[in-house]
């Protein structure tokens, strides 16, 4: 009865360096989301990936970010050459896509720090 | 540009009290999600709205859709400390994507 799990849940990076999180979707699950979340804000779209494909990438920065959903295991994204504005909670979502509803589920997040 | 407007932005009120508050837009939603999130936790789903006009209740929650599905709201009745949180609504984009609003930060206090 897992839910979506992330890790790790907290990291920290001087900067320049990389940040790799990872989610493993719901049992069941093909879609994952990544949201950022800086504090006191709500959540903003980053990407949006089924298996193997990256479906919507319109919220991600450019340069220095990256995501994947490989075939086998979690989903990564990757952030190249962090800044202190890097520095914020990262969660994912996943869902079956299926449905009126398309109803996503969290994870508990990743929280960058980057120093 | 913000799909979603959420209102107020902040709200602390006495536990015992009443609440309500919004999420709308300017185009027609197809459902529209309420979420919770406390502090230092992900988002937790609480109900999905679909129908215009649409009422939903879960347990001292009642939620409400438009009758023109542009805008929905969350009613809280004698709100408690651990109603204490942030409430999200999200509405599908695009394809599968959601977008959310900015949030009402609800401070419940004893």
């Amino acid at each position: 009865n897992a839910g979506v799990m992330q890790n790790p849940r907290h990291l920290v990076r001087r900067r320049g360096q990389e940040a790799r999180l990872r989610c493993s979707p719901m049992k069941g699950h093909s879609h994952v989301y990544w949201y950022r979340q800086l504090p006191e804000e709500g959540l903003k779209f980053m990407v949006y990936l089924q298996k193997e494909n990256i479906i919507d990438e319109s919220g991600m920065p450019k340069e220095r970010f990256s995501a994947e959903f490989p075939k086998e295991g979690p989903s990564i994204l990757r952030i190249q050459q962090v800044v202190r504005g890097d520095s914020a909670a990262y969660f994912c979502a996943s869902s079956t896509g299926q449905g009126v509803s398309y109803e996503q589920y969290f994870g508990p997040g990743t929280r960058l720090t980057v120093t | 540009t913000q799909l979603l407007e959420q209102s107020p932005q902040f709200l602390s009120i006495q536990e015992g009290e009443n609440l309500t508050v919004y999420c709308n837009s300017s185009s027609v939603f197809s459902s529209l999600q309420w979420y919770r999130q406390e502090p230092g936790e992900g988002p937790v789903l609480l109900v999905t709205v679909v129908t215009g006009g649409e009422v939903k209740k879960l347990k001292r929650l009642t939620f409400q859709f438009g009758d023109a599905r542009k805008d929905s709201s969350l009613h809280i009745t004698a709100a408690q400390t651990g109603d204490t949180g942030l409430y999200l609504c999200a509405r599908r984009y695009n394809n599968n994507d959601m977008r959310f609003g900015a949030g009402t930060r609800l401070t419940v206090k004893p």
